[in-house]
């Protein structure tokens, strides 16, 4: 079967990191993205990991395990921007999976001054 | 470029009303997605299609029909609108056929009295 689990909420302070971790199980699996949606607007693409290990982008990351079936992305240097729901997605790649792409029910990310 | 867009950005049906939402991408995509994203959950697929003239069943397809008549083009249609389908409708392409990245249109919020 196919499962995807991430925290509900996540609440930090502006400069301090967040790390929102995933667990996932899905056929035919691949790699991960990760997505972020400000409140009232439209998920944007943030992030792939095709491999194992960790990806950079700036202040954000993304890692991967595939033997754990799980991964995280890692917010640094927090801003208030940041305040906003962050989903993970499993891609998979076999027929069965291909019209089951996965979102999560999103972490909300909240920033304190 | 202007991306992925949507039409309309909000619509009120009333129940048994149909209505057709349009999504036009000017990225040159073969593969474009629709979602529906309710409160507190994440996004659920609802039909995509891999090319012109091609659709194929996502997640949570009951209750709606789409078409691909045109690369570009992408529509979703509600035959008896429901208030069970109250909710904002995103509209997504892709270049890969994994959809790794994808692309999300501004959304169209539908209520359904």
């Amino acid at each position: 079967g196919q499962s995807l689990e991430q925290p509900s909420e996540v609440t930090a302070v502006e400069g301090a990191i967040v790390q929102i971790n995933c667990t996932y199980q899905t056929s035919g699996f691949y790699g991960l993205s990760w997505y972020q949606q400000h409140d009232g607007g439209a998920p944007t693409f943030l992030s792939y990991n095709g491999l194992d290990g960790l990806e950079e982008t700036g202040r954000f990351s993304s890692f991967l395990s595939r033997s754990d079936s799980y991964g995280y992305l890692l917010l640094q240097e927090l801003q208030m921007k940041d305040s906003a729901s962050y989903f993970c997605a499993p891609r998979g790649g076999t027929t069965d999976s291909w019209g089951k792409f996965q979102f999560g029910a999103g972490t909300q990310v909240v920033v304190t001054p | 470029n202007a991306g992925v867009t949507q039409t309309p950005k909000f619509r009120v049906l009333k129940t048994g009303q149909s209505m057709t939402l349009l999504c036009a991408q000017d990225m040159n995509h073969e593969y474009m997605y629709w979602y529906r994203q309710d409160p507190g959950m994440g996004l659920r697929l609802i039909h995509y299609s891999v090319g012109e003239g091609t659709t194929a069943k996502g997640e949570v397809p009951d209750g709606y029909n789409v078409s691909r008549l045109k690369k570009q083009n992408f529509l979703l249609g509600l035959e008896s609108a429901a208030p069970s389908q109250t909710s904002v409708y995103f509209c997504a392409s892709s270049y890969d056929y994994r959809g790794n990245e994808q692309f999300f249109g501004p959304g169209t919020r539908l209520t359904v009295l």
